[in-house]
């Protein structure tokens, strides 16, 4: 039962272009969203959060969008930079209960000079 | 300025062997976590705890146990290793609380290998 989804596995872009990266998620429950990104061999780092009462939430070069009527997120990068390649997970909690966060599957971004 | 600090790095346990992973936290943080990461996956609550004396548990807890004695340390113990705890563990901190989003700070990882 994958209540986070990240369907693309992994994403080419180019320098000084857009990065979008997409989440799905099922559970109506989730009212916290984050985005973390991870490079080989180190932990995870939180990158962006958005709360459910926002449907927008930007810093720097990041963006996070939130469609709640359509359980879905997405992360934009603009510019794309090559220090952006990394793996990005997708990650959820309910305020409900303890915040537990459940992550998505990943998605690699490539961003190549 | 540590943060999350994970021990060892990398090892390789033979089936049946029992191993300990260490972790500890320089924060002051209430909540601490641990997850598993398996190739293709997403990371997975094998154990928590929201302070010291309370454990609970995640997604995936068979096969490990946990215990939290100080506010600082929240050791991951497996028991009788099996090829299926082959992955690359992650020991997570946060402050917690209610309010706002829950930002965890992880360690860098412990690779372990059952053979």
């Amino acid at each position: 039962d994958q209540q986070v989804k990240q369907n693309s596995p992994s994403l080419s872009v180019q320098e000084g272009r857009i990065s979008i990266l997409n989440c799905d998620y099922t559970n109506s429950m989730f009212d916290y969203f984050l985005w973390y990104k991870k490079y080989p061999a180190e932990g995870p780092t939180f990158l962006i959060s958005i709360s459910s009462i926002k449907d927008k939430n930007e810093d720097g070069r990041f963006t996070v969008f939130l469609n709640k009527s359509a359980k879905h997120l997405s992360l934009h990068i603009v510019p794309s930079q090559p220090g952006d390649s990394a793996v990005y997970f997708c990650a959820a909690s309910a305020r409900t209960g303890f915040q537990k966060l459940v992550f998505g599957t990943g998605t690699r971004l490539l961003v190549s000079p | 300025n540590a943060g999350v600090t994970q021990t060892p790095k990398f090892r390789i346990l033979k089936i049946g062997q029992s191993m300990t992973l260490q972790c500890t936290q320089d924060m002051n943080h209430n909540y601490m976590y641990w997850y598993r990461q398996d190739p293709g996956m997403g990371l997975k609550l094998i154990y928590y705890s929201v302070g010291a004396g309370i454990t609970d548990k995640g997604e995936v807890p068979n096969g490990y146990n946990v215990s939290r004695s100080t506010t600082e340390d929240f050791p991951l113990r497996l028991e009788l290793a099996a090829p299926s705890q082959t992955s690359v563990y992650f020991c997570a901190s946060s402050a917690g609380g209610r309010s706002g989003a829950n930002v965890l700070t992880f360690g860098a990882g412990s690779r372990l290998t059952v053979l």
